[in-house]
């Protein structure tokens, strides 16, 4: 079965700042990669998906940019943070349904 | 792109009593799954549901897909404080088997 990597748990960033949040997948080969982002502990809103390496498709206009350099490695990017950039982030892999990693709890101040 | 209604948004109940949140979609479904996001957690993946009329149960878990695989629901039989959680349904986007919409979800409380 698949294991999704996601790190930092939480980091508190200031305005302005940059942002990588990494997830890496174990347990399987070329997976279907997607960030989300879920506000208020609610919906979750797809940022970004990729079908394989350097395949990135943005799904929201925004301040964030993905990339997928290796196979099973997923990059969530930010060159200058927004206080609307907190949220709770989160990776998943697709297999029979998806399987998410345990999520970065950001908050911008 | 896809777009799916699922209330209740909220449900309160006692401990023991049932509890059901459905999902409803404008447009005929491939499939639908359903999730389970415990407080403080990530989305666990329960089930996926992809024939017409479609019902499967995991234990005190009963999911049904409608006839005309434009809704469904999941329901609950005597709820446990370990059912406690926020349950979402999400359905393929964009015309795209491997992109998901989600559901806002329903929280589910339990009073002990």
């Amino acid at each position: 079965s698949q294991t999704i990597h996601q790190w930092p748990a939480t980091l508190v960033q200031p305005v302005g700042s940059p942002l990588s949040l990494e997830c890496t997948v174990e347990g399987t080969s070329n997976p279907n990669l997607y960030w989300y982002r879920q506000a208020a502990g609610r919906g979750l809103q797809l940022l970004f998906y990729s079908i394989g390496i350097d395949q990135i498709s943005s799904e929201v206009p925004q301040n964030l940019s993905a990339s997928r350099p290796q196979d099973r490695q997923f990059i969530l990017s930010s060159k200058k943070l927004l206080l609307s950039d907190s949220g709770f982030y989160l990776c998943a892999s697709e297999s029979i349904g998806y399987t998410f990693g345990s999520g970065t709890r950001l908050t911008v101040v | 792109g896809q777009q799916v209604m699922q209330i209740p948004q909220y449900q309160h109940v006692q401990e023991g009593e049932d509890f059901t949140t459905y999902c409803n979609s404008s447009t005929t479904l491939s499939n639908i799954q359903w999730y389970k996001q415990r407080p403080g957690g990530h989305p666990v993946f329960l089930i996926q549901l992809v024939k017409s009329g479609e019902v499967k149960k995991q234990k005190r878990l009963t999911f049904q897909f409608g006839e005309a695989k434009k809704n469904s629901s999941l329901h609950i039989t005597a709820t446990q404080t370990t059912d406690v959680g926020t349950y979402f349904c999400a359905v393929p986007s964009g015309g795209s088997n491997y992109k998901l919409t989600f559901g806002k979800g329903t929280l589910l409380t339990v009073n002990p």
